[in-house]
């Protein structure tokens, strides 16, 4: 199975600040990597599909990047609403593997 | 517009099973696959395996072989996940999830199984 890893595993920001998270794979994956927000008591939502695609509906502030084994997601300025659990997925074998996951709060 | 509704909440004892049904709508239910995704309280996501609505083929996650079984019913546009002998680490709310360019995209409402003595 691959093995997907995400670092920080939570995070203090502002509103208004850059944030990056990083997923790694234990294997190349291609670009076969999405990105999904989740909040408490909600469904996830799909931010990013293969690795860089901002999916419809999608603030501008998101984007993605990486292929093979390293990824990043950046939000460009942080809002209130963007306060969340962050996952990646790897789409590219069964089966199928989300990293653990980043929590980002309010400092 | 693609709607995913899921069964409601089940309480089960260790040993038994539980079945879960997730409706689809809106859209051709055959042309896409299915994902189930699982979250235990106060933990991540798990991705616990896929089905092709349209063939009924499946994959699943090699912790949980021999436990799941993924189905569906093309003639109600439902897939259901059956999950067997059950524990207490099964605890969690179970998400269908329609596909969409490889990976989950349209996400039911999500169903909590309790699994307690």
């Amino acid at each position: 199975d691959i093995q997907m890893t995400q670092s920080p595993s939570s995070l203090s920001a502002s509103v208004g600040d850059r944030v990056t998270i990083t997923c790694r794979a234990s294997q190349g994956i291609r670009n076969d990597l999405g990105w999904y927000q989740q909040k408490p008591g909600k469904a996830p939502k799909r931010l990013i599909y293969a690795a860089s695609s901002l999916q419809s509906g999608v603030p501008s502030r998101f984007s993605g990047s990486g292929s093979g084994t390293e990824f990043t997601l950046t939000i460009s300025s942080l809002q209130p609403e963007d306060f969340a659990t962050y996952y990646c997925l790897q789409h590219n074998s069964y089966p199928f593997t989300f990293g653990p996951g980043t929590k980002v709060d309010i400092k | 517009q693609v709607q995913l509704v899921q069964s409601g909440a089940e309480v089960k004892k260790p040993g038994a099973s539980v079945k879960v049904s997730c409706k689809a709508s809106g859209y051709t239910f055959t042309s896409y696959y299915m994902h189930w995704v699982r979250q235990a309280p106060g933990q991540g996501l798990e991705w616990m395996g896929i089905i092709n609505p349209s063939g009924g083929s499946t994959s699943y996650a090699q912790k949980l072989q021999g436990r799941v079984t993924m189905t569906r019913d093309t003639s109600t546009s439902t897939v259901y996940m059956e999950l067997s002998s059950l524990r207490s680490e099964d605890t969690a709310v179970y998400y269908c999830a329609r596909d969409q360019g490889g990976s989950p995209h349209y996400w039911g409402q999500g169903t909590l199984v309790t699994v307690s003595s």
